[in-house]
């Protein structure tokens, strides 16, 4: 079956500007969650998604935020993006029914802020 | 989630075997322990997931003492394409699909 698509792959952006990414996770799978990943910070936590619903939060501020539809695809959105916003976004959605923490990241979204 | 503790990198040669332990002294009973892989530019990868004891899949093996303090992944007989971050996680379903990453041990294979 199809994995978890990220669109686009690469973006280039202007300070100040907002972004929106997205994702469609596994058939079946109604948990998405963001995260960044950047060489200083590593792999960070951004939010999950479930049933549309938002179910966990990381420590970002406001200007990033997300959604999930029914279908179960989630968007992630940057407002006032900064140069610091510069990062590969990933997205991850996983089976409820299965135990333990096992997850299916995308390719990620290349953000280049300029 | 408990805080999990591996080496930053590791060097090793075509056909060894490599083993990364990772520390996780506050690991939680229902926790379980996953790594992932990834390489440069590309979202991780899940390689394997334990409780307890011994796990083993087509790609490595995974062995968890008793105590579940620690725990050692093991590739068999690497390739230049292992080359890689590995990652430990500790965590349950209760969290989540909220996974907390630490640094990685960065596994360079040489030929």
């Amino acid at each position: 079956k199809a994995g978890v698509t990220q669109t686009p792959r690469y973006l280039i952006k202007t300070r100040g500007q907002q972004v929106t990414l997205s994702c469609s996770p596994i058939s079946g799978h109604r948990s998405v969650s963001w995260y960044q990943q950047t060489p200083g910070q590593g792999l960070q936590f951004l939010f999950e998604y479930f049933s549309e619903t938002q179910r966990n939060k990381g420590n970002f501020p406001g200007r990033f935020s997300g959604r999930q539809f029914s279908n179960s695809r989630s968007e992630m959105n940057v407002s006032t993006l900064e140069l610091g916003d510069s990062a590969l976004y990933l997205c991850a959605s996983s089976w409820e029914g299965a135990p333990g923490t096992e997850a299916f990241f995308g390719q990620g979204t290349r953000l280049t802020v300029v | 989630l408990a805080k999990t503790t591996q080496p930053i990198s590791m060097d090793s040669y075509e056909g060894q075997e490599v083993n990364i332990t990772c520390s996780h002294n506050n690991i939680a009973t229902n926790d379980y322990i996953t790594w992932y892989q990834q390489f440069p530019s590309q979202g991780p990868r899940f390689i394997i997931q334990g409780y307890k004891t011994k796990v083993t899949n087509e790609v490595a093996s995974l062995f968890i003492p008793a105590d579940r303090k620690s725990s050692t992944l093991s590739l068999p007989r690497v390739s230049l394409s292992d080359t890689a971050v590995y990652y430990c996680l500790v965590g349950t379903k209760a969290a989540g699909n909220k996974l907390t990453f630490g640094g990685g041990t960065r596994v360079l294979v040489k030929p």
